[in-house]
């Protein structure tokens, strides 16, 4: 069956730390990957996304995520966590099918927590 | 400032209530999504629009209607509902004029937190 796994449900990091927030993908073909972030009572902002191409993908806020066909991951990254950077973060995947368009599916987020 | 913009941000309905959650973007984009998400949980789709015609419904009960009445705005219209329709109410967009922009990230407002009583 088609899906995708944040193994982390939580993770709790120290400001100055860098973070590593893991996504696996399970699909016939290479989707189309993405990872957003969402505040407490916000809506969800995106962060990045790969379609194809360089495998190394910049973002916004300073994140970047790697895309690894042998594993099927999508592992976001960021060198340095800041407070702000506390919040809930979603893997996305949308397969590469016609009939699947629009059918985004999102992983089960990891929170992330951020310590003085 | 987000570019979708979600009226109203709170709303608390009785179960015999008639509400609408509203939607709105002014990017171009040409397709328009309902998801709904549960307190720790992540987005689930329930509508998509394209191009103002209904393309998804993921078996979503008749108590919650969507209506597209032009490319920027989407309703969804609320009649009925139980107490575990509560839930934050997103609303997304977009760009599919292009086939190979079909794929295009969603672009997401920050929801209506709805609390039905």
């Amino acid at each position: 069956a088609q899906s995708v796994t944040q193994p982390d449900i939580h993770i709790t990091v120290s400001e100055g730390a860098s973070l590593e927030l893991r996504c696996n993908y399970s699909y016939g073909a290479t989707p189309y990957l993405f990872w957003y972030v969402q505040s407490p009572g916000q809506g969800l902002q995106l962060l990045l996304k790969y379609f194809s191409g360089d495998t190394l993908v910049q973002g916004i806020k300073g994140f970047e995520a790697e895309f690894k066909r042998s594993q099927s991951s999508f592992n976001l990254r960021k060198p340095s966590v800041h407070w702000s950077d506390a919040a809930e973060y979603f893997c996305a995947v949308v397969p590469m099918t016609t009939d699947s368009w629009g059918k985004f599916q999102f992983g089960a987020g990891t929170q992330v927590v951020v310590t003085p | 400032d987000t570019e979708v913009t979600q009226t109203p941000k709170h709303l608390v309905m009785g179960m015999t209530n008639k509400k609408s959650l509203k939607c709105e973007q002014h990017m171009g984009h040409r397709a328009m999504y309902w998801y709904k998400q549960k307190a720790k949980k992540p987005p689930e789709l329930m509508f998509v629009y394209s191009y103002e015609k209904l393309s998804i419904n993921e078996s979503v009960p008749s108590r919650f209607s969507p209506e597209c009445p032009n490319s920027s705005l989407l309703n969804l219209h609320l009649h009925a509902l139980q107490p575990e329709d509560s839930a934050l109410y997103l609303c997304a967009s977009s760009q599919a004029w292009k086939a190979e922009s079909y794929n295009s990230p969603l672009h997401f407002g920050n929801g209506t937190r709805l609390t039905v009583t």
